[in-house]
């Protein structure tokens, strides 16, 4: 079955220090998306990709980083920069026609130590 | 800034009761308009969406939603719930891009 593969489930993280979060689909989607949820909030973007090699920045991009260098992948750094990094993250993909997230991963819990 | 309010965080329910969940957006323009599901264990899913024509829209399991322009409302109904509704409900907008602003979530919980 197609859909979204997001890892880790749990991840902890040191002040000062950037983690990697994944996200990888085999749904042959071009579009890419990834959010974050804050408890009572609802999801808020971050960065966008339509294609490879491309990506634009959502709402909340400062102290994030991402690449696109496959169609599969769109992995997302947060960086030291971000000062309030513990939140849900969810990655997100759709055909770039859709212009709206049609399938989402199960999402990475990223706490601060 | 374009904004979606839920008004309703939490939910409960019996069996057969009636659901309307309230939705309303900020933003004078155009909207494409959407409801999404989280069933507990599983993914974030679409349950309807509109993009133009018929202000009321069907979506699965029975649920359908209607746009009151003049309202800037969206709101959610299904005559008659089954414990199976139990889940977080989004109701979120784009207005023109990738760019889809999510409310809150509503939980709804239904007894059996």
């Amino acid at each position: 079955d197609g859909g979204i593969t997001q890892s880790p489930k749990y991840l902890f993280r040191k002040e000062g220090q950037n983690v990697t979060l994944s996200c990888e689909q085999n749904l042959n989607h071009d579009a890419m998306y990834w959010y974050r949820q804050d408890p009572g909030q609802g999801l808020r973007l971050i960065y966008y990709s339509q294609i490879v090699n491309d990506f634009q920045k959502g709402d909340i991009a400062e102290g994030y980083s991402v690449s696109r260098e496959k169609k599969e992948s769109f992995p997302l750094t947060v960086t030291s920069a971000q000062k309030n990094p513990t939140a849900f993250y969810l990655c997100a993909s759709s055909r770039v026609e859709a212009f709206q997230p049609q399938h989402f991963g199960d999402g990475t819990r990223l706490s601060i130590l | 800034a374009q904004s979606v309010s839920q008004h309703n965080h939490h939910v409960i329910l019996s069996e057969a009761a009636s659901l309307e969940l309230g939705c309303n957006y900020s933003y004078g323009g155009t909207v494409n308009l959407f409801w999404y599901v989280q069933y507990p264990g599983q993914h974030l899913q679409l349950l309807l969406k509109y993009f133009s024509g018929d202000p009321l829209v069907k979506g699965i399991k029975g649920f359908e939603a209607e746009f009151i322009k003049s309202k800037f409302s969206f709101n959610l109904r299904k005559p008659s719930v089954q414990w199976s509704d139990t889940a977080e409900y989004f109701c979120a907008v784009t207005t023109g891009g990738f760019k889809t602003i999510f409310g809150a979530g509503t939980r709804l919980f239904v007894k059996a």
